[in-house]
């Protein structure tokens, strides 16, 4: 599976959009991004994925560069309880195990 | 509804101990994970399963062992319990969908 880099950390004020950058400059063409969040101690919650074209859905938007070399997930109208670490991943659809690495801790301020 | 649930969520052993950590997720998923999270770390994977009777190493599995009797369970244990194994371990499934991991809560253990 391809790496990502992601910055280590990230503040937003609530109201407005969170843009949380990842790079992934490695990979395959049979790969998707994924992305999760974790909330303080709680177990990872899926948010989104995407192959090739912008997705979203209720909770978030992901625009995946026409290279697909690196991708952003935004948060449109961030709220307090978006404050989570932010993972980044790139796995093919079918691989099952997926490398975490340490994730953007966003930091939603009042 | 479907879950996936982790027991115990607290657990303290002591160093050479056998500890068995349960995983029991009723998605009906093929899929199924043992990562291990470190304080202010991201995740490590540990053991993985893709199916019954199917089981695999991940990036730190020394020192633990999975079996995959069922689509249900994945049971985790640690032969020998060492205080380098302390940390929160997250279980997770997920199927062939490619709609991502399903987590459980975490148990944390703490080897003294």
């Amino acid at each position: 599976d391809a790496k990502t880099t992601q910055p280590p950390s990230m503040d937003c004020a609530e109201g407005r959009a969170a843009n949380l950058p990842c790079n992934h400059s490695t990979i395959s063409g049979n790969e998707y991004v994924y992305w999760y969040r974790q909330i303080h101690s709680q177990g990872p919650q899926y948010i989104i994925h995407g192959l090739k074209n912008n997705e979203t859905n209720e909770m978030a938007s992901l625009i995946i560069t026409e290279d697909r070399k690196s991708s952003t997930l935004i948060l449109p109208h961030a709220t307090l309880r978006d404050t989570a670490v932010y993972y980044c991943i790139v796995s093919r659809i079918n691989a099952g195990k997926s490398t975490f690495g340490d994730g953007t801790t966003l930091t939603v301020k009042p | 509804d479907a879950e996936i649930t982790q027991s115990p969520r607290h657990k303290i052993t002591e160093t050479g101990r056998q500890v068995t950590l349960a995983c029991h997720q009723t998605w009906n998923h093929n899929n199924m994970f043992w990562y291990r999270q470190d304080l202010g770390h991201g995740l490590r994977l540990i053991h993985y399963s893709y199916g019954v009777q199917d089981t695999n190493k991940g990036e730190v599995s020394d020192g633990y062992s999975v079996s995959r009797s069922n689509t249900e369970d994945l049971p985790l244990t640690l032969e020998s319990a060492a205080s380098s194994q302390t940390s929160v371990y997250f279980c997770a499934s997920s199927d062939r969908t490619g709609y991502g991991y399903t987590f459980g809560s975490g148990t944390r253990l703490t080897v003294v």
